[in-house]
């Protein structure tokens, strides 16, 4: 089975820190991918990224930046963090390589960050 | 903008009735994926739709797919408390991205 798993599932910052989400897959997948969750909103794309060193910004890149030094590992980064970035925070990894893939995305626990 | 419009919001049900959930999307896409999330919880993969005319079954579940009308569809038969949960489908809008739907809140009543 697929494993996302992520640093912390709460977490309380003030504004202005720097913040960091980490997220570690088991499966050896090429994508992995950071989504913001609201209520009303749905899931929306931060960042993803296709391989180790490649990031591309996603629909709400705004005020966050990624990290990928490892394949397995995919960091989220507030740089100051707002008042406005409390939410959920999903991270999930996918691979379009072998016969069977679907592209399926596999999701972790989620972090929800509360900025004060 | 592509857009992914579930439909409805809120859906409350009494145990043993059926009821379908609506995805209509706004772009090209071959792929459709729904997911269920549990209060609390993160999101548990239930069915990838490939191509047009899909259709998969799990248990009270069942998903399909029309890319002509760019309509999926959940549809839960004889509803059950163990269903309740919030559903969500997502478009693959090229390069294994995501375009999620807001959400479909279940209950089931006893």
């Amino acid at each position: 089975d697929v494993k996302v798993t992520q640093s912390s599932r709460y977490l309380v910052k003030r504004t202005g820190e720097k913040v960091f989400l980490e997220c570690v897959q088991d499966m050896d997948h090429e994508n992995m991918f950071w989504y913001r969750q609201d209520p009303g909103l749905g899931l929306r794309l931060i960042y993803f990224s296709y391989d180790v060193k490649m990031k591309e910004k996603g629909d709400i890149p705004e005020g966050y930046s990624v990290s990928r030094e490892k394949k397995e590992r995919f960091s989220l980064i507030l740089e100051s963090a707002s008042t406005n970035q409390t939410s959920m925070y999903l991270c999930a990894s996918s691979d379009p390589r072998g016969l069977f893939s679907y592209n399926e995305q596999f999701f972790g626990p989620g972090t929800r960050l509360t900025v004060l | 903008e592509l857009k992914v419009e579930q439909n409805p919001l809120f859906l409350s049900m009494q145990e043993g009735k059926n009821y379908t959930i609506y995805c209509n999307y706004s772009t090209t896409s071959d792929r459709l994926y729904w997911y269920r999330q549990d209060p609390g919880k993160s999101l548990e993969s239930l069915f990838v739709l490939l191509s047009n005319g899909a259709v998969k079954q799990e248990g009270r579940l069942m998903a399909s797919l029309d890319t002509k009308a760019r309509l999926s569809t959940l549809h839960i038969t004889a509803a059950v408390h163990d269903l309740s949960a919030t559903y969500f489908c997502a478009v693959d809008r090229g390069g294994n991205q995501f375009y999620f739907g807001t959400g479909t809140s279940l209950t089931v009543i006893p």
